[in-house]
């Protein structure tokens, strides 16, 4: 079965910081997702990857799938408070659009 | 972008009672839900998929006869908690996409479900 590791688990930034977090599959990843979590609430879709060497933007967040298509980083430019949660990679594992998920990257951004 | 509303968003019920969830897609029409569970500062599991008109999966290890899901329509499924007790107390979250092209789940905010 598909599984996907998140590194690192927690990470803390000063606030204006770049960052990134990687997600590695043990398969190849036909579709790769990103999520964003608040403490106690549900998750926020952030971007959806499916090619090799696809790459997406959307504010200050950019995410990309390598070529092999076995690891996905998000980036973070410029880190802003309201970034700080929890980022959950997923992917497509297992048929009937079942989604199997990284652990989760605790982010914390300082002020 | 797609809405999915969970209902009720906070529960605190007795033991042995039995206690039921609703998840709504408001804006398009969910051919399949997702319910998963998510232990605190753990990833989610998912428990079971919920297609339209048919009966959910459950993934191994889940009992169906504790967790009822219902999804009688394209924009409505339930999970109903049967004789709840303390270590069913957990954070319950469903999720809901459609058919067709790779789409992604679209979550629903959650339920914090206490059983004392």
């Amino acid at each position: 079965s598909q599984e996907l590791e998140q590194s690192p688990q927690s990470l803390i930034v000063q606030e204006g910081k770049n960052l990134t977090i990687n997600c590695t599959s043990s398969k190849t990843l036909y579709g790769l997702y990103w999520y964003k979590q608040k403490y106690g609430e549900g998750l926020i879709f952030l971007m959806m990857l499916q090619k090799g060497g696809e790459e997406k933007s959307h504010e200050k967040i950019t995410a990309k799938l390598d070529e092999k298509k076995q690891q996905s980083s998000l980036h973070i430019t410029a880190s802003q408070p309201s970034h700080a949660g929890i980022y959950l990679c997923g992917a497509d594992g297992g048929g009937a659009q079942k989604l199997v998920f990284g652990q989760g990257t605790r982010l914390t951004i300082n002020p | 972008g797609a809405v999915v509303s969970q209902h009720p968003s906070w529960v605190i019920c007795k033991s042995g009672t039995s206690v039921k969830i609703e998840c709504r897609s408001l804006d398009f029409q969910a051919t399949t839900m997702f319910w998963y569970r998510q232990f605190p500062k753990q990833s989610l599991m998912l428990m079971a998929t919920s297609n339209e008109g048919s009966k959910a999966t459950y993934e191994q290890g889940v009992e169906k006869d504790k967790f009822l899901i219902n999804h009688a329509s394209l924009t409505l499924s339930t999970l109903t908690v049967t004789s709840a007790h303390p270590e069913d107390s957990s954070f319950y979250i469903c999720s809901a996409s459609w058919r067709g092209r790779q789409q992604p789940q679209h979550f629903g905010d959650g339920t914090r479900l206490s059983i004392l």
